[in-house]
């Protein structure tokens, strides 16, 4: 089955500088890649995601990128703030049809003030 | 209003006993699944369903347990076989081709 390793576990950033979290996964028919965040006792939201059809999608001060022949993608957040401390998830799956998700372990995102 | 709804919010069960997390939404969603969050290990997949009366068994399903008679009801049985169920545990829904999952607020479930 499908293997996602995420990185790092833990990052603290400045505030305005920028964060990146990756990601690579073991199956080659993956074709979804979603990015999901996690606040403090909340439920995983879906900020971004990305299709194997695209490289790169950007939403305001948010982007991943997707290497197919790699099988890594990345999350990079721009101009960080306190409101984008929080746990973020990186997911793969095959997609239409077999949605099911495969999850990363994590990445705990600290911003400093 | 919209969404997936997961009660209670928290679960204590003493040792040996089964407990039944309720997960139901109303987005008619065909696909439905359970996750289970531990800290530092993600979130794992227990069982999935993609359509009524039909389910399949995730990464960690031993001690689990399903169904899926209604298209907006997927309850998750915890049984006393599961030897160490204390965790978080997360239910979503998604529409076949389309895979962005949406989640309920979860059940935080201790056993004492």
């Amino acid at each position: 089955g499908e293997n996602v390793e995420q990185h790092p576990s833990t990052l603290s950033v400045q505030e305005g500088d920028s964060a990146v979290i990756k990601c690579t996964y073991s199956d080659s028919a993956s074709n979804y890649f979603p990015w999901y965040k996690q606040e403090l006792g909340k439920r995983p939201q879906l900020i971004i995601d990305i299709r194997s059809n695209v490289g790169e999608k950007k939403d305001q001060r948010i982007a991943v990128t997707l290497n197919k022949t790699a099988k890594h993608f990345s999350l990079h957040i721009t101009e960080t703030q306190p409101e984008d401390s929080a746990v973020y998830f990186c997911a793969a799956s095959r997609g239409f049809g077999n949605e099911k998700l495969t999850f990363g372990t994590g990445t705990r995102l600290t911003i400093i003030p | 209003d919209g969404g997936i709804t997961q009660s209670p919010k928290y679960l204590f069960r003493k040792e040996g006993q089964n407990v039944t997390l309720s997960c139901e939404q109303n987005l008619n969603h065909d696909a439905m699944y359970w996750y289970r969050q531990d800290p530092g290990q993600g979130l794992r997949l227990i069982y999935y369903s993609q359509i009524v009366n039909d389910f399949q068994k995730g990464d960690i399903a031993e001690g689990y347990s399903v169904s899926r008679e209604k298209k907006e009801s997927f309850p998750l049985t915890v049984t006393s076989a599961q030897k160490n169920p204390t965790a978080f545990y997360l239910c979503a829904s998604s529409i076949p081709g389309r895979a962005e999952a949406f989640f309920g607020q979860g059940t935080r479930l201790t056993v004492v």
